[in-house]
């Protein structure tokens, strides 16, 4: 069963707009979240994360939103532009050793000029 | 850049035959991590590594095996493929385990016919 869901295969946003990545988790043992962005045919990118004590965090255009009793978390993109045209992936773990991460199926970002 | 390469990068076989993976690394990392990533799946842990010959299995093990004789390589071995087993294959290291982000190969592209 798929601990963690990302509800849209797909999402197209305008150039200059926000974009809005949505993420959900059912383990409550999750307390570390990352997403990841992904080109065609190139391994997937680190791009921000966040753990459970926090509840944001900011790097440049992107921010990431935790909602731990919601277990909801959100990737803002603004200002949206075309080279963000990606798919997009939500990934938790646990606090363990090995850092097993659980990845969503994935959001795929088009960004439109 | 992680320094991590994956070989072959593309390979077809057929069914039955034993089909063997490589992730090498150049920065000497403990913990190295098998992906697949499928459609509709997103991406899911084979096998990972913790050190040299220490080894445990992930979600999706079966139907695979791992090796890591030196510290740069991690070996993934389809003893004999099967179709089902038709995926992209992603290599991963971790800079240390606990909360950290791991940094992804190029990827394997197999085709079991």
């Amino acid at each position: 069963d798929q601990q963690v869901k990302q509800n849209s295969p797909s999402l197209s946003v305008q150039e200059g707009r926000i974009s809005i990545l949505n993420c959900d988790y059912t383990n409550s043992m999750f307390d570390y979240f990352l997403w990841y962005k992904k080109y065609p045919a190139e391994g997937p990118t680190f791009l921000i994360s966040i753990s459970s004590i926090k509840d944001k965090n900011e790097d440049g255009r992107f921010t990431v939103f935790l909602n731990k009793s919601a277990k909801h978390l959100s990737l803002h993109i603004v200002p949206s532009q075309p080279g963000d045209s990606a798919v997009y992936f939500c990934a938790a773990s646990e606090e363990t050793g090995a850092n097993n991460l659980f990845f969503g199926t994935g959001t795929r970002l088009t960004v439109i000029p | 850049d992680a320094g991590i390469t994956q070989s072959p990068r593309h390979k077809v076989t057929e069914t039955g035959t034993p089909v063997t993976l490589r992730c090498h690394q150049t920065e000497n990392h403990r913990y190295m991590y098998w992906y697949r990533q499928d459609p509709g799946h997103g991406l899911r842990l084979i096998h990972y590594s913790y050190g040299v010959k220490d080894t445990d299995k992930g979600e999706v093990s079966d139907g695979y095996s791992v090796s890591r004789s030196k510290t740069e390589d991690f070996l993934l071995t389809l003893e004999s493929a099967t179709s089902s087993q038709t995926s992209v294959y992603f290599c991963a290291i971790s800079t240390s385990g606990g909360h950290n982000e791991q940094f992804f190969g190029p990827g394997t592209r197999l085709t079991v016919l």
